[in-house]
């Protein structure tokens, strides 16, 4: 079946610009996660969506980012005034409900790749 | 300091030798322990999943967990060309704890 997807696989933006990321999680992945690779940084936890609750934001590295995610499946990550060091890999994973080994399978997506000049 | 690390190499080693790979962390209620691996421009993938200390086998892998000092181990034996790639450490405490925290990783490349 269809794996997670991500758009654009790449964006370059110039600095002070708002961008939009794209997440579609697997079907029936209630889940979804979004994480920030650097280089050299390893992958860091930004937001954690699951079913309705409330999304656990506590990842989000400045208030000029968000995320939202619209009937319980498409996420949107928004970076508002782009800085260089938001240039990184923004990965996106899903995985189905909490509970047992399930929970930690989360499958990634390909990630986007922003470019902040 | 941070909470896990990980030596990110880049390790070149010959096709058939066993690689060993690891991660040191520094909190003590870390009780999952995963790997995860990365192939260039793709998301990582879980490779193995293992609870508290011990040891646990899936083919040619081998993870291993020694909470007493804090580090964990991968073990591949007969490397293969296709095991190159970036191995990422990752670990939780909390069963139910949603984030995970993950080592930089370390390249790997297995020569022919």
């Amino acid at each position: 079946g269809a794996g997670v997807s991500q758009s654009p696989s790449n964006k370059v933006t110039e600095k002070g610009k708002d961008v939009e990321l794209r997440c579609d999680p697997i079907s029936g992945h209630t889940a979804l996660y979004w994480y920030r690779q650097s280089l050299g940084q390893g992958l860091e936890f930004l937001i954690y969506f699951q079913g309705n609750s409330a999304p656990d934001k506590s990842g989000l590295p400045s208030d000029r980012f968000s995320a939202e995610r619209t009937g319980g499946s498409v996420s949107t990550l928004t970076i508002q005034r782009t800085q260089q060091e938001d240039s990184a890999v923004y990965l996106c994973a899903s995985s189905l409900e909490p509970g047992g080994i399930a929970f930690y399978e989360q499958y990634f997506g390909p990630g986007t790749r922003l470019t902040v000049t | 300091q941070k909470e896990v690390e990980q030596d990110p190499g880049p390790l070149s080693v010959p096709e058939g030798a066993i690689v060993s790979l690891n991660c040191t962390y520094s909190n003590s209620a870390f009780q999952y322990f995963m790997w995860y691996r990365q192939y260039s421009r793709k998301g990582p993938e879980l490779l193995m999943y293992t609870y508290s200390s011990g040891n646990k086998e899936d083919g040619r892998f081998t993870a291993q967990v020694d909470k007493s000092s804090k580090y964990i181990s991968l073990f591949i034996r007969d490397s293969q060309p296709s095991d190159s790639a970036t191995y990422l450490c990752a670990m939780s405490a909390d069963f139910g704890n949603e984030k995970l925290t993950f080592g930089t990783g370390t390249r790997l490349t297995i020569i022919p």
